[in-house]
């Protein structure tokens, strides 16, 4: 059974240049997460999809959007780079909250840490 | 607004030995607590949540949690410590009044660095 599989396992930008991460979730989940760990921090969350729409959002700025595909899979999209947004960009796989009211348990892929310089 | 806090950036601990990792949370209704262990350059793999119910919780490889209401904490434990637990542990919560735009989303606290020696 495959896990959460993300893309690449590292990068790394210069300020003003533009990001694609990508995800694919574990198998028989078709919501996704996207969390931004900085350096020393616990996870902070970016935004959520299913059914191929963003249902939600944390306080994060424009320069973040995704985009969720029919087979589930997923990308992390950053524009405009900022030496701040160097972190771990983690991924996260699960039931819909609505099906489960927020008790199911997310699981977290391995990560793409991201060097902005 | 749900938060959470790990009150201790480290926690060292001699392998054999009981450890505790400990977390209180904030939320406005009843909360949903999840551990989550974070290894050196890898993402974050999950130990256990309590939902509902006993307020003692079993996980994986040996760890427990336990839920008080009271105190507003889910500490961490394992009865003997071993070499291999060291690494970074996240204590997470989501709030079950969360709905709409809110709903689903987890709070993480910053992380407890456990190091157990031999």
């Amino acid at each position: 059974d495959a896990g959460v599989t993300q893309s690449p396992t590292h990068l790394i930008k210069t300020r003003g240049q533009q990001v694609t991460l990508r995800c694919s979730p574990k198998s028989g989940h078709d919501t996704v997460s996207w969390y931004q760990q900085a350096l020393g921090q616990g996870p902070q969350f970016i935004f959520q999809y299913y059914e191929e729409e963003e249902r939600q959002r944390g306080n994060f700025p424009d320069r973040f959007s995704g985009h969720q595909f029919p087979n589930y899979s997923s990308e992390l999209n950053v524009n405009a780079l900022l030496l701040g947004d160097s972190a771990l960009y983690l991924c996260a796989s699960s039931l819909p909250p609505s099906y489960w009211g927020g008790t199911d348990t997310q699981y977290f892929g391995p990560g793409t840490r991201l060097t902005v310089l | 607004a749900q938060s959470v806090a790990q009150p201790e950036d480290q926690v060292n601990v001699a392998e054999g030995n009981p450890l505790t990792v400990k977390c209180t949370y904030s939320v406005s209704g009843n909360p949903y607590l999840f551990w989550y262990v974070q290894y050196p350059n890898r993402g974050l793999q999950f130990l256990l949540k309590y939902i509902t119910g006993d307020n003692l919780v079993k996980g994986s490889y040996g760890f427990e949690a336990e839920f008080n209401k009271s105190q507003t904490s889910f500490h961490l434990k394992k009865p003997s410590a071993l070499v291999s637990d060291s690494a970074l542990y996240f204590c997470a919560v989501r709030d079950d009044l969360d709905r709409g735009s809110t709903l689903g989303r987890l709070y993480f606290g910053r992380g407890t660095q456990l190091t157990v020696w031999p």
